[in-house]
């Protein structure tokens, strides 16, 4: 079984705040580590795929690194904006594929 | 490109009947996955389809099975419905599950009375 946690649960924060969130799981048998974001009434829509130790990747305002040793991911949103209001997942693959979701983080951005 | 699409959209069954739920990947696309949605689970792995063959299954009853054609769309059938399967129904479609983003369509949602 492959726990992916998720901290925090949700994340209240106003228009202009820089927030993060993390993703933990088990560092053995890595394979991939999946950021999504899913709006309410939408679909879940894929951020960033990362397979490296150390890998950073970044699209406009959110970024995120990956630390396969530790087993942890951060992802960071700079100068949050109410349409960035959505629940955010990571998801672990196992070597078959088979991708295990965390609870998500869901963020909340007041104007 | 045209995304992924899953027919219905919304379905409402009698628990012990069953139903079939329809996924169309995206072009080129040979993985499909399947996930269930409720509300205190998160996202649910079913099954995930590959060139028509099933290359790893959750951890859900034999009730729920599926297959892949070999223009790649898939299917999700539950037969004997219960209660508890009323949920969100997600297929995602990808080049390769593990390495490559997953691209979800839009869900069905099926309610059992």
């Amino acid at each position: 079984i492959l726990n992916v946690e998720q901290s925090p649960q949700s994340l209240h924060v106003q228009e202009g705040d820089s927030t993060n969130f993390t993703c933990s799981f088990p560092s053995s048998n890595f394979y991939a580590l999946h950021w999504y974001r899913w709006e309410t009434a939408k679909s879940p829509e894929a951020l960033f795929v990362m397979t490296l130790n150390g890998d950073e990747k970044k699209k406009g305002r959110i970024s995120a690194t990956l630390n396969t040793k530790e087993g942890y991911s951060y992802l960071y949103i700079k100068g949050s904006q109410p349409e960035d209001s959505a629940t955010y997942l990571c998801a672990r693959p196992d070597q078959g594929g088979k991708l295990i979701f965390g609870q998500g983080t869901e963020l909340s951005v007041k104007p | 490109k045209a995304g992924v699409t899953q027919t219905p959209r919304y379905l409402i069954k009698t628990r012990g009947q069953q139903v079939t739920l329809s996924c169309s990947p995206i072009s080129g696309h040979r993985s499909v996955s399947w996930y269930q949605q409720t509300p205190g689970q998160g996202l649910q792995f079913l099954f995930e389809y590959f060139s028509e063959t099933q290359r790893n299954k959750g951890n859900f009853p034999g009730r729920f099975s599926g297959r892949q054609f070999s223009n790649s769309r898939s299917e999700m059938n539950v037969s004997t419905l219960e209660l508890g399967d009323s949920a969100l129904y997600l297929c995602a479609s990808s080049l390769d599950p593990v390495s490559y983003e997953q691209y979800f369509g839009p869900g069905t949602r099926l309610t059992v009375t």
